[in-house]
């Protein structure tokens, strides 16, 4: 089976734009997470999809936003970027249970200037 | 509040011997599950072995072992016989039943193997 994909794998922005992450999990798998990875504040929990819904989000600003697809596949979109939106962004995505385990794309390195 | 907590920022080991990676947590849930990950330097979070809070018996996957002491709230992990291979920052994460079904991860460990 494929693994979770991620693109593009680089990206590098100015203040003010905006950018979209694309990601596709694992066939089969239904629950889509996006994670924020900063060397100051470490791996944070964006928001997750499941079905083409947004059933959590964590404590991002509303510049941030996802969506997922019939097909499972998820976009997030960061709008007006700022400097310390430079980070990794890694998606993951699972079967729908508690127990079941995340599986991480190669991340997307975004870059701000 | 931390839920979870790494304390090793750095740790060394020589290539074959085992090393512990330590890791506690907290939570008020019954039902929680615990993760290790590995990131080598490429960003890549590769998934290393599962424990769930009512598995009686410590969680195994190759080399890799998982020391669960739930009255003390901590979830080792021990890798036996190190490889080169196995430098890399390590996460604990853990996933609670309420809540948002989000992994939490600690602050990592930086695993530095030397031939």
């Amino acid at each position: 089976k494929a693994g979770v994909t991620q693109t593009p794998r680089y990206l590098i922005k100015t203040r003010g734009q905006q950018v979209t992450l694309s990601c596709s999990p694992i066939s089969g798998h239904r629950s889509v997470s996006w994670y924020q990875q900063t060397p100051g504040q470490g791996l944070q929990f964006l928001f997750e999809y499941f079905s083409e819904t947004q059933r959590n989000k964590g404590n991002f600003p509303g510049r941030f936003s996802g969506r997922q697809f019939s097909n499972s596949r998820s976009e997030m979109n960061v709008s007006t970027l700022e400097l310390g939106d430079s980070a990794l962004y890694l998606c993951a995505s699972s079967l729908d249970s508690i127990q079941e385990t995340q599986y991480f794309g190669p991340g997307t390195r975004l870059l701000v200037l | 509040a931390q839920k979870i907590t790494q304390t090793q920022p750095g740790m060394f080991v020589q290539e074959k011997e085992a090393v512990t990676l330590d890791c506690t947590y907290d939570t008020s849930d019954q039902s929680y599950g615990l993760f290790w990950y590995k990131q080598p330097s490429s960003g890549e979070m590769i998934f290393l072995i599962y424990q769930g809070s009512y598995d009686e018996q410590n969680a195994t996957e190759g080399r890799y072992s998982l020391n669960f002491q739930k009255a003390r709230k901590s979830a080792n992990l021990v890798i036996s016989a190190s490889q080169l291979g196995d430098s890399a920052m390590y996460f604990c994460a853990m996933k609670e039943v309420r809540g948002r079904r989000a992994l939490t991860f600690g602050s990592g460990t930086r695993l530095q193997v030397q031939p």
